[in-house]
Order: structure tokens, then sequence, then C-alpha cells
């Protein structure tokens, strides 16, 4: 299964753009990036996915390099309601079902 | 519209005693999980049920049971709770594959004493 590597915190300021940064170097071809976040022991919540296109949507935007060996969501307005833990995810499939193993994350601190 | 619900949202339980965690969802999916969060660290699998009737084991399924009771309903059991299992336990659902992510409950707070 791919493995994820993210750094353990960050910060930015509020209005400016968050990049947050994961590396899978491990990723097979057909898994998906996958992020989430969890604001304050909330349940995690699904913000966007890709497979080797640039994504966006109303939350987020997801680059993924070429390689596919790491990827940077960006949040391109952060506000203080996105401090959260922001977890990347490589879907892995077993037995026709779809589990989604969650590391340990990166703590983003959103400053006024 | 609910979503996924668990319930109860807090508990405490002497070591050695037996609970259930409920969780129902009205989404129609397919697919139903229970993870576990312990303090500090990421959400950690322990079982899943990939359609109804299906169950399989997760990253630390010991010490628990699960049972896909209908498509609505996934339940988690422990039978001799520990001290270890003290953690806040989370439900999710998605559709059969899970292509556009899971829904998550607001989450179980277990405390073993």
């Amino acid at each position: 299964d791919a493995k994820t590597t993210q750094p353990p915190s960050m910060d930015c300021a509020e209005g400016r753009a968050a990049n947050l940064p994961c590396n899978h170097s491990t990723i097979s071809g057909n898994e998906y990036v996958y992020w989430y976040r969890q604001i304050h022991s909330q349940g995690p919540q699904y913000i966007i996915h890709g497979l080797k296109n640039n994504e966006t949507n109303e939350m987020a935007s997801l680059i993924i390099t070429e390689d596919r060996k790491s990827s940077t969501l960006i949040l391109p307005h952060a506000t203080l309601r996105d401090t959260a833990v922001y977890y990347c995810i490589v879907r892995v499939v077993r037995d026709s079902s779809y589990k989604l193993i969650f590391g340990s994350g990166t703590r983003l601190l959103v400053r006024p | 519209n609910a979503g996924v619900t668990q319930t109860p949202k807090f508990q405490v339980l002497k070591t050695g005693q037996s609970m259930t965690l409920q969780c129902a969802q009205d989404m129609n999916h397919n697919s139903m999980y229970w993870y576990r969060q312990d303090p500090g660290m990421g959400l950690r699998l322990i079982y899943y049920s990939a359609s109804e009737g299906t169950t399989d084991k997760g990253e630390v399924p010991n010490g628990y049971n699960v049972s896909r009771l209908n498509k609505r309903e996934f339940s988690l059991r422990l039978e001799s709770a520990a001290p270890s299992q003290t953690s806040v336990y989370f439900c999710a659902s998605s559709g059969v594959t899970g292509f556009y992510g899971y829904t998550f409950g607001s989450g179980t707070r277990l405390t073993v004493v």
C-alpha cells in the first residue's frame, strides 16, 4: 500500500494561500490521492481528490506532479476556519472495497 | 439530511464491561466503516463493510466485533472493554467504490476506566 509523508505542522496568514505538500513516492498507477481535513476533533471532511490531472473545486485546488510522486493542496485564501488537521491519503483497493488509510496529517494554523 | 448518525456521543465504561456503538446512514451508501482516533493521532481503520452482508478486518480489529444489520446500520461491539480502547470512534459511509469520498459521523467519545 502506498504511504504518504506530510509535514507535522504549518502555518499561514489569514487571506494568504496555504500550500500543503504531500509525498507519495510509492503510489501505483491506478491509485488516487485524496485530501480530507478534521476540524477540532469533528469527523473528517472530504476536500478533493485526483489521479494525475490538477483538480479544483469550491474548497481547494490539488496539484499533482507529473511523476505522481507528490502533490500539493492549495487553499487559495485561507481563513481562520481553515485551521485544522489535513490528511493526504492514497486510496487502496482490496477485494473490491475501497479503504482509506489515514496517516498523521499536517496541522495547519491560520494566523489572524 | 442527517448523513451519518452515531450513538451515543459520550460513554464511560468500566474495564470488562461490554457495549455496542451504533451507526446509521441515510444516504443509501453501500459501504460503511469504523475508525478509532487516539489523542493526537490519525484515524485507524477497525472494520469495514463493503456491502450489506459482508464485513472485513481493518488495521486494528482486535477486541472488536461488528454487525452490518442492514444497508443503513453498522454497529461496533466491545465485548470486554479495556483502558487501551479509550478513544474517539468514528463511523463513515461511502458509495460502492468510495470514489466521491466518505461521509463521517461526529464521533463517539469512549473512556474505559
